[in-house]
């Protein structure tokens, strides 16, 4: 089962910040916390990712709360464009590599 | 960051038939990984291939259904076999080139078994 729990959707207006929580509230001291987003038909794009600082890069911001129960990615100024599915997933390290677990994600639509 | 090249991208296959499914991967990566997305739904871990052994799969998925094949660093295939209705999804490979790195994904291949 996927550690994180997220809102199954969200509006947006365009050149509006989109503001995405997720809660990890089991999240172990060693485990990060990744962003990605799958656009229609396409393989999911990697958008970020952080341990405990708050971390921004062009495409977005992520902010993590002190105690790492919760996080937010940030889209500073949402375009059509980023209407997509975003997933945001606790990294599960496992004896043979390391696995990505999805959950269901959450549907961004930005509206114009 | 890793390109990757899946082939096909997209396939209509007979039930009872089997598709080879090609991953190529630019450089080497240290992990590759086979997905499975049904209509509607999130993604499905369906094994780790491992170079040079038999590949590591997740509850739900055996080896004689989705046969994995990882020969080098860079490559590796997935085979559907003996297809149903039901095996129509679409299936992605991932790769990871480091630890605490992230996953990048191919554009996946759709399945349709008719």
């Amino acid at each position: 089962d996927a550690k994180t729990t997220q809102p199954p959707s969200m509006d947006c207006a365009e050149g509006r910040a989109a503001n995405l929580p997720c809660n990890h509230s089991t999240i172990s001291g060693n485990e990060y916390v990744y962003w990605y987003r799958q656009i229609h038909s396409q393989g999911p794009q990697y958008i970020i990712h952080g341990l405990k600082n708050n971390e921004t890069n062009e495409m977005a911001s992520l902010i993590i709360t002190e105690d790492r129960k919760s996080s937010t990615l940030i889209l500073p100024h949402a375009t059509l464009r980023d209407t997509a599915v975003y997933y945001c997933i606790v990294r599960v390290l496992i004896f043979y590599g390391q696995n990505f677990v999805f959950g269901p994600g959450t549907r961004l639509s930005v509206l114009p | 960051s890793a390109v990757i090249s899946q082939k096909p991208s997209r396939d209509i296959c007979q039930r009872g038939t089997s598709l080879t499914i090609q991953c190529q991967v630019d450089s080497q990566v240290t992990m590759m990984f086979w997905y499975r997305q049904q209509p509607g739904q999130s993604l499905t871990l369906i094994a780790t291939a491992n170079q040079g052994s038999e590949a590591t799969y997740e509850s739900g998925f055996v080896i004689d259904k989705f046969p994995i094949s990882r020969p080098n660093l860079t490559f590796s295939t997935l085979t559907v076999s003996n297809m149903s209705p039901e095996d129509s999804s679409i299936y992605l490979c991932s790769v990871v080139q480091g630890t605490n790195t992230e996953a990048f994904f191919g554009q996946g291949t759709r399945l349709t078994v008719v």
